[in-house]
């Protein structure tokens, strides 16, 4: 138990569908983050979220759409996904996001298969 | 572009010592950390490195060598739980975490 929480932890939706992902820590962290994790590749990151405020997003596809109402919540709203999509979604927190070399707690992921 | 090398997959021994290497060239340089993910869950910080040399932290132990671009995990008196998936991962300039791809260890009895 680290400390950081998502629900749900798996996840089947068809390429129409709209779904959320949620992120919770219990840390008191500042920064946030969503990563993709696919079978054998590096972890990608997606989104930062430093102080409620989004500091980065990588490029990712505007299907994917991030959240942050306060400090202890993320999410990650999904809508008119491709199969490709299909993988494990890891929320992140850390003390300091940007120039902090601290380290960053996982929460268990959201398996998500796509349709 | 920015890149982390890892092996994909290494076998050891239950008792024995494994090293699992990790070189990277990134734009710019500040730390390097190591993550153990066991399959289906998260990862889990192991140790931090921002200076050259020999971190020791249990049976687990990091190295630096900024000048080489390389580290290493050294794992002693391996236990079966210790079969997981290795994480390395580097702050480059802005800070930004470029990660490898994970190596994967099997403990054998």
């Amino acid at each position: 138990e680290t400390g950081v929480t998502q629900t749900p932890r798996h996840l089947v939706m068809g390429m129409t569908n709209k779904k959320s992902l949620k992120c919770e820590q219990h840390l008191g962290h500042n920064a946030m983050y969503w990563y993709k994790q696919s079978a054998k590749k590096p972890l990608e990151l997606m989104f930062v979220y430093s102080l409620e405020e989004r500091v980065e997003n990588n490029s990712v596809p505007s299907r994917f759409s991030p959240e942050c109402p306060n400090s202890s919540h993320l999410f990650l709203h999904l809508h008119t996904l491709q199969p490709e999509d299909s993988a494990l979604y890891l929320c992140a927190s850390s003390e300091g996001g940007g120039d902090r070399s601290y380290e960053q707690y996982f929460g268990p992921g959201t398996r998500l298969t796509v349709t | 572009g920015q890149n982390i090398d890892q092996p994909t997959e290494m076998t050891a021994t239950e008792g024995a010592i494994v090293q699992i290497n990790c070189t990277y060239q990134t734009s710019g340089f500040n730390g390097l950390f190591w993550y153990q993910q066991h399959a289906g869950e998260a990862p889990t910080f192991l140790s931090y490195n921002v200076l050259d040399g020999l971190e020791e932290k249990g049976r687990f132990s990091s190295f630096l060598s900024r000048s080489k671009g390389y580290s290493y995990l050294l794992l002693k008196e391996l236990q079966m739980k210790d079969s997981a998936s290795y994480l390395c991962a580097v702050k480059d300039s802005n800070y930004q975490l470029i990660w490898g791809a994970g190596t994967k260890l099997i403990i054998k009895p």
